[in-house]
């Protein structure tokens, strides 16, 4: 039963501290999503990757985030330092792409929900 | 910034009606995707519609997608306790390569 991992499900850390969110894609999949929910502002995507290239991080704080791929088997997302604002669910997602027409079903993992005091 | 944006924003229906929700988008795409969020829960895809397609069903679902207006509807017939969730579209946007979602609608069904 092929799914996404992430980890840890829940952090609760104190602001000023660093948090590292880790994913675990579908095996074969060869494009990775990362995204943030609030209720304010929905679902926001942060960064992607194919290959394990970053191709669009735009949607991610330069100066405190930042995502990386050491590997196909895992995706990071890091926040240093961390401040309350940050507090939110952050999924990750993983998908393939076929030659066009372009197909990217996202596959989701079950999100880490993180609470910044 | 959000490609799609749902409407309504909450829809609350008796078991056994049907629910209809709506999205518009901005910009040319290569396909409109909707997916369900069960509360706490991550998002799982549910229905994709190329840009050179006007309908889709599966199962309950049927999805119609008009790109000259911009604009696609889920409809879920003969709706039961368990659609109770939040349902998003997510856009593929033309060159982009990624998938950007809406706010959501969230539908609660009444037994």
């Amino acid at each position: 039963d092929a799914r996404v991992t992430q980890t840890p499900r829940h952090k609760v850390t104190e602001m000023g501290q660093e948090v590292t969110m880790r994913c675990q894609p579908i095996l074969g999949h060869n494009t990775v999503f990362w995204y943030r929910q609030t209720m304010m502002q929905g679902l926001e995507l942060l960064a992607y990757f194919r290959n394990r290239a970053p191709l669009d991080d735009s949607g991610m704080p330069k100066d405190r985030f930042s995502a990386e791929m050491p590997d196909a088997t895992l995706a990071t997302l890091k926040i240093q330092p961390s401040e309350p604002r940050d507090s939110a669910v952050y999924f990750c997602a993983s998908g393939t792409t076929l030659t066009g027409p372009r197909r990217t079903e996202a596959f989701f993992g079950q999100g880490t929900r993180l609470t910044v005091v | 910034s959000q490609q799609g944006e749902e409407d309504p924003q909450a829809l609350s229906i008796q078991e056994g009606e049907n629910a209809t929700m709506n999205c518009s988008y901005k910009t040319s795409i290569n396909n409109l995707q909707w997916y369900r969020q069960n509360s706490g829960r991550g998002l799982v895809h549910l229905i994709l519609i190329r840009s050179n397609e006007r309908e889709k069903h599966s199962g309950r679902l049927r999805v119609t997608l008009d790109t000259s207006k911009k604009s696609s509807s889920l409809l879920i017939t003969a709706s039961r306790a368990a659609d109770t969730a939040s349902y998003f579209c997510a856009t593929d946007a033309y060159g982009a390569q990624k998938l950007v979602f809406g706010q959501g609608t969230r539908l609660t069904i009444n037994p």
